[in-house]
C-alpha cells in the first residue's frame, strides 16, 4: 500500500540557521500537504501543493512538489524559536481518498 | 483549525466497552475525516466522509465505523476497546484546497 517517508526524523539547529524536511511517497500523489504541530496540540495546515514541480513560499517557508509528484521538501530560512514543533507531510493518493502522513520531523531551535 | 469542534475533549474508558466521539467541520465543508494519533507518531487515516458516504478507509479493524449526517457533522465509533485504542483521535474538515483538524479527542483506554 500507499507509504510516505519522511527524513529526518530529528533536527536540532542553532537560531538563525535554515532547516529542510524531506518527504517521499512510494506512489503518485495527487496532492500533498504539510502540517505544524507543537507539542500538546494539534496538527496545523500549513498548505497543499498539487501540480508537479509546484514551489511555494510563505514568508520563511518554502515548500516543493517534486516533477514525479512522489516526492517534496520544506525549508525554512534563518529558523527562529516559534519555528519549534514537528512538521509533518501527508499525501493523497492518486486512486482514494486516503491521506497518509509522514512521520514526521521534530525541529529543535536553540536560542 | 479555524472553526472545528471535537467533544468530549478527553475520555477515559475500561477494555472492552465502546466510545462515541463526535465533530462539526467548518460551515462550508462537506467532508470529514478521522485519524488516530499515537504519541510520538504521525496522524493514521481511519476513514474520510463525504455527503455522507464514506469515500475512504484505513487499516483499522471493523470495531471502528463513522458516519456522517446531513449537516456533515461526524461521529466515530469504537466497540470493544482495546489497551491499544489509546491515542489523540482527530477529526478534519476538508475543503478542495486545505484540510484543518480540530483540537481532538485524548481516549485513554485502562
Amino acid at each position: 500500500g500507499q507509504q510516505v517517508m519522511q527524513i529526518p526524523q530529528y533536527q536540532h539547529v542553532q537560531e538563525g540557521e535554515d532547516f529542510t524536511t524531506y518527504c517521499n511517497s512510494s506512489t503518485t500523489l495527487s496532492n500533498i500537504q504539510w502540517y505544524k504541530q507543537r507539542p500538546g496540540g494539534h496538527p496545523v495546515f500549513l498548505i497543499q501543493l498539487v501540480k508537479s514541480g509546484e514551489v511555494k513560499k510563505q514568508k520563511r517557508l518554502t515548500f516543493q512538489f517534486g516533477e514525479a509528484k512522489k516526492n517534496s521538501s520544506l525549508h525554512i530560512t534563518a529558523t527562529q524559536t516559534t519555528d519549534v514543533g514537528t512538521y509533518f507531510c501527508a499525501g493523497e493518493g492518486m486512486r482514494g481518498f486516503k491521506t497518509i502522513f509522514g512521520a514526521g520531523t521534530r525541529l529543535f531551535v536553540k536560542a | 483549525d479555524a472553526g472545528v469542534t471535537q467533544s468530549p475533549t478527553h475520555l477515559i474508558k475500561t477494555r472492552g466497552q465502546h466510545v462515541t466521539l463526535r465533530c462539526s467541520p467548518i460551515s462550508g465543508h462537506k467532508s470529514v475525516s478521522w485519524y488516530q494519533q499515537v504519541l510520538g507518531q504521525g496522524p493514521q487515516f481511519i476513514f474520510q466522509y463525504y455527503e455522507k458516504e464514506e469515500r475512504g478507509r484505513g487499516n483499522f479493524p471493523d470495531r471502528f465505523s463513522a458516519r456522517q449526517f446531513p449537516n456533515y457533522s461526524s461521529e466515530l465509533n469504537v466497540n470493544a476497546l482495546l489497551l491499544g485504542d489509546s491515542a489523540l483521535y482527530l477529526c478534519a474538515s476538508k475543503g478542495p484546497y486545505e484540510q484543518y483538524f480540530g483540537p481532538g479527542t485524548r481516549l485513554t483506554v485502562t
